[in-house]
């Protein structure tokens, strides 16, 4: 079965420190990795996405991919209390991309003042 | 520039009614998703669409019924709804490039 682990957290930080949120999956020939924020009562917010092994910034986030040990992350530098949110890991994992995303129950993030 | 609408946002209806969920998006995207929501759950695919008279099942699609003539829309229907059907459901669509894009949702109470 398909599937995207992430800890349910909720993870709380201070306000400005680095806030690291994790996810895993099971299949190995995934390609497209997304972290979504959700806010309560909202719908997911899409923020970043990774395609290749290695980081990516946009801002104050970065998302970093590991293929070989089936790992993604996301770093939020800087975190503010606007950033307490639920965020959701979404895979594609099929080659073609043609399929629908896994998505992982998500973390809660809790940014203290 | 409205992007991906839904409607209702929110509904309450009664055990045994029929309901349909709107989505319409304005990006021409040919992939379109329904999921639910509920707490402990998640986020649990119901049907999705690869274009235009192509509908396929997700994890959940017994009880729902969607049909997609157009490509901007792509409806869900309850038909005997039920209050385990008590949700709330996003609509989301993706396009040629890989990512994906959520709806406001509706938030459906079956009472």
């Amino acid at each position: 079965q398909k599937e995207v682990e992430q800890n349910s957290g909720p993870l709380s930080v201070p306000e400005g420190a680095i806030a690291s949120l994790n996810c895993t999956y099971s299949d190995r020939g995934s390609q497209s990795f997304f972290w979504y924020r959700q806010y309560s009562g909202k719908s997911p917010e899409l923020i970043m996405f990774i395609y290749s092994n290695g980081d990516k910034e946009d801002g104050r986030f970065t998302a970093q991919l590991n293929k070989a040990s089936q790992y993604v992350s996301l770093l939020i530098r800087d975190s503010q209390p606007s950033d307490s949110a639920t965020y959701l890991c979404a895979v594609n994992m099929e080659a073609s991309g043609n399929t629908p995303l896994v998505f992982g129950k998500g973390t809660r993030l809790s940014v203290i003042a | 520039d409205a992007g991906i609408t839904q409607s209702p946002r929110y509904k309450i209806t009664e055990t045994g009614r029929q309901v349909t969920l709107m989505c319409h998006q304005t990006w021409s995207h040919s992939y379109m998703f329904w999921y639910r929501q509920d707490l402990g759950h998640g986020l649990r695919l119901i049907y999705y669409s690869a274009a235009a008279d192509i509908t396929d099942k997700g994890e959940v699609p017994d009880g729902y019924v969607v049909s997609r003539s157009k490509t901007e829309n792509f409806p869900l229907t309850l038909e005997s709804a039920t209050r385990s059907q008590t949700s709330v459901y996003f609509c989301a669509s993706r396009g040629g490039g890989r990512e994906q894009y959520f709806g406001p949702g509706t938030r459906l109470t079956v009472t």
